[in-house]
């Protein structure tokens, strides 16, 4: 069965401080890795998706990787404005829906 | 363009009773997708329709049902409605089956 793990499951940050969130997952073919940003009550908001071991994709602060086991989105110099909870899903080939991790709670404190 | 909608935002609704959600693609996508998220979790995926028929489900009870318009908008519907139904509702949007886009959702309260 497809799974996402998502660590540290918080994580408190000073402003310009950077970090990783890690996003372990097994899935029985990989057609893509997908990360989300969501604000509390809102909808997730898509930022990247990696296909194959290797890719890296940036945006602004944001820079995630993708190896075959596990996903990495890496913050540089993170402002307030970032603090939000980072999802990671799956999806695999043989399916339709992706996988979600429960997520990390990420704070950035000025 | 707009994004994803979805109505009602917020409901209330007590126990047995059933529900209607209601949600609007990207214009130009013809796949919507259902997800609950439970407070605390990750979203998990309810169903999937692309041109009118349902291409996936998720494992959730009979209780739970959808359909997509000709215009590609869609309805989730929920009978019985138990406790552990309150959750938020998202409705996301693709062309294809990759990246799919995000509605606001709609929070269920049952009370």
């Amino acid at each position: 069965e497809d799974q996402v793990t998502q660590s540290p499951e918080a994580l408190r940050l000073q402003e310009g401080e950077s970090s990783s969130l890690n996003c372990s997952y097994t899935v029985s073919g990989l057609r893509g890795l997908f990360w989300y940003r969501q604000d509390p009550g809102k909808g997730p908001e898509f930022l990247f998706t990696l296909y194959s071991a290797g890719e890296e994709k940036e945006k602004e602060r944001l820079k995630a990787t993708l190896t075959k086991k596990e996903s990495f989105l890496h913050i540089t110099a993170p402002k307030p404005e970032d603090s939000a909870t980072y999802l990671c899903a799956v999806q695999a080939f043989n399916n339709n829906d992706m996988r979600f991790g429960a997520g990390t709670r990420l704070t950035v404190k000025p | 363009d707009a994004g994803v909608t979805q109505s009602p935002t917020h409901l209330i609704k007590t126990r047995g009773q059933h529900v209607t959600l209601r949600c609007s693609p990207i214009s130009g996508h013809k796949s919507v997708s259902w997800y609950q998220q439970v407070l605390g979790q990750g979203p998990q995926f309810i169903f999937q329709y692309y041109e009118k028929e349902e291409r996936g489900r998720g494992n959730f009870p009979d209780r739970f049902s959808a359909r997509q318009f000709p215009n590609y908008s869609s309805e989730l519907n929920v009978n019985a409605l138990l406790l552990g139904d309150s959750a938020l509702y998202l409705c996301a949007s693709s062309l294809g089956s990759v990246e799919q886009f995000f509605g606001p959702g709609t929070r269920l309260t049952v009370l």
